[in-house]
């Protein structure tokens, strides 16, 4: 069975921390994406990935950068967190380039204060 | 540039009744289009999509959609709500940036809540 896991599920950080998001995939998927949902704007994306150590800018990745070292794995990394990246962050992935079925994590709802 | 319009942010419907789902896109090339839901609290999973072929598409939980290129519409239908159907619905359109690269833009979102 297909999962994401995101590493976790409520988030409280302050204002100026570097935050780490976390997210892995099961299998063996390609391509990896990182958005973000706001109530009102729909899902928005940040960066994704379609190859180990490769990386591409969405549509709003101003104040994020993503690493993703191993298959498996990409993470999302808020330099210095502001309130504004309050929001839910959604991680998901897909198996190829052909294919577009995207399979999504449970989210982290991040909080900065 | 492709995109998709979800007009109204919340549907109500009495349980049994017909549920109807908005989405207009907008593609300057053949689109592939898809239907996710967000149940409380979880990530997002695909109900149904269209790539290429018969333009009524059948998905989970007895949703359809069908794809009309003349309207540019591909709006979701389910003919008796059920109580579990109360979510948030995203329609989303494959984008082509380059080559082979694709990725997909979501609408905003409906809200679809199910009255006893």
């Amino acid at each position: 069975d297909v999962k994401v896991t995101q590493s976790s599920r409520y988030l409280v950080k302050r204002t100026g921390e570097k935050v780490f998001l976390e997210c892995v995939q099961d299998m063996d998927h390609e391509n990896m994406f990182w958005y973000r949902q706001d109530p009102g704007l729909g899902l928005r994306l940040i960066y994704f990935s379609y190859d180990v150590k490769m990386k591409e800018k969405g549509d709003i990745p101003e104040g994020y950068s993503v690493s993703r070292e191993k298959k498996e794995r990409f993470s999302l990394i808020l330099e210095s967190a502001s309130t504004n990246q309050t929001s839910m962050y959604l991680c998901a992935s897909s198996l190829s380039l052909l294919s577009y079925e995207q399979y999504f994590g449970p989210g982290t709802r991040l909080t900065v204060t | 540039a492709q995109s998709v319009t979800q007009l109204g942010s919340h549907v109500s419907v009495s349980e049994g009744a017909l549920v109807l789902l908005r989405c207009n896109y907008s593609s300057s090339v053949p689109p592939y289009l898809f239907w996710y839901v967000q149940y409380p609290n979880q990530g997002l999973q695909l109900l149904l999509k269209y790539t290429t072929g018969a333009t009524l598409v059948k998905g989970i939980n007895g949703f359809e959609a069908e794809f009309k290129k003349s309207e540019t519409s591909f709006h979701l239908t389910k003919p008796s709500a059920h109580m579990s159907d109360a979510a948030e619905y995203f329609c989303a359109v494959r984008v082509v940036y380059t080559g082979a690269n694709s990725k997909l833009t979501f609408g905003k979102g409906i809200t679809l809540s199910v009255r006893p």
